[in-house]
């Protein structure tokens, strides 16, 4: 059973497009994260948030945590054909010094 | 700066020999950690580390075993390869073990195991 649930797994739009990709947990976390993984490298983290109901913007992209921190949302507006990746939620459960990841969300953006 | 660098970038085992995947970074991070990656899986904890001579287990520690002498080097030794270990392998690391998010990955091993 996964601790954190993505969804959804697979996502295929046009460029152009609006986007939402959740990220859900029954837990509380001391925060989450996002990250983003180009075929054949490692994940780079996009954003950390840590705060109940807090809401940060990365250019086209806005995360927001739940404000019972349990969960979280990535927002990208106006997809680009450079967005395609493979998206990843992580959070960071109080005191457990380990982070748990979500299964990911493929993300095709189409031209 | 390298960042994390993970050594070797494929390897191809045959099942009951072992191997160590070499793990290191150059940022005086004293948190490292080890992950499988597999599809529909996310990135899973096999073993992690908060600083030199300190090590645990994650999620999936079975069939693997670490050690961490030095600040620098994180490496993960397959004792006997299985099939079931054929996966892609990241290594990470965090500045503080109190803040293990924020983790920076190296590039991945792929390891195949026949």
């Amino acid at each position: 059973t996964q601790l954190l649930e993505q969804s959804p797994q697979f996502l295929s739009i046009q460029e152009g497009e609006n986007l939402t990709v959740y990220c859900n947990s029954s837990s509380v976390f001391s925060s989450l994260q996002w990250y983003r993984q180009e075929p054949g490298e490692g994940p780079v983290l996009l954003v950390t948030v840590v705060t109940g109901g807090e809401v940060k913007k990365l250019k086209r992209l806005t995360f927001q945590f739940g404000d019972a921190r349990k969960d979280s949302s990535l927002h990208i507006t106006a997809a680009q054909t450079g967005d395609t990746g493979l998206y990843l939620c992580a959070g960071d459960l109080q005191g457990a010094q380990k982070l748990v990841f979500g299964q990911g969300t493929r993300l095709t953006i189409n031209p | 700066n390298a960042g994390v660098t993970q050594t070797p970038k494929f390897q191809v085992l045959k099942t009951g020999q072992s191997m160590t995947l070499q793990c290191a970074q150059d940022m005086n991070h004293e948190y490292m950690s080890w992950y499988r990656q597999d599809p529909g899986m996310g990135l899973r904890l096999i073993h992690y580390s908060v600083g030199a001579g300190i090590t645990d287990q994650g999620e999936v520690p079975n069939g693997y075993n670490v050690s961490r002498s030095t600040t620098e080097d994180f490496p993960l030794r397959l004792l006997s390869a299985a099939p079931s270990q054929t996966s892609v392998y990241f290594c990470a690391s965090s500045y503080s073990p109190n803040n293990p998010y924020e983790q920076y990955f190296g590039p991945g091993t792929r390891l195949t195991v026949t």
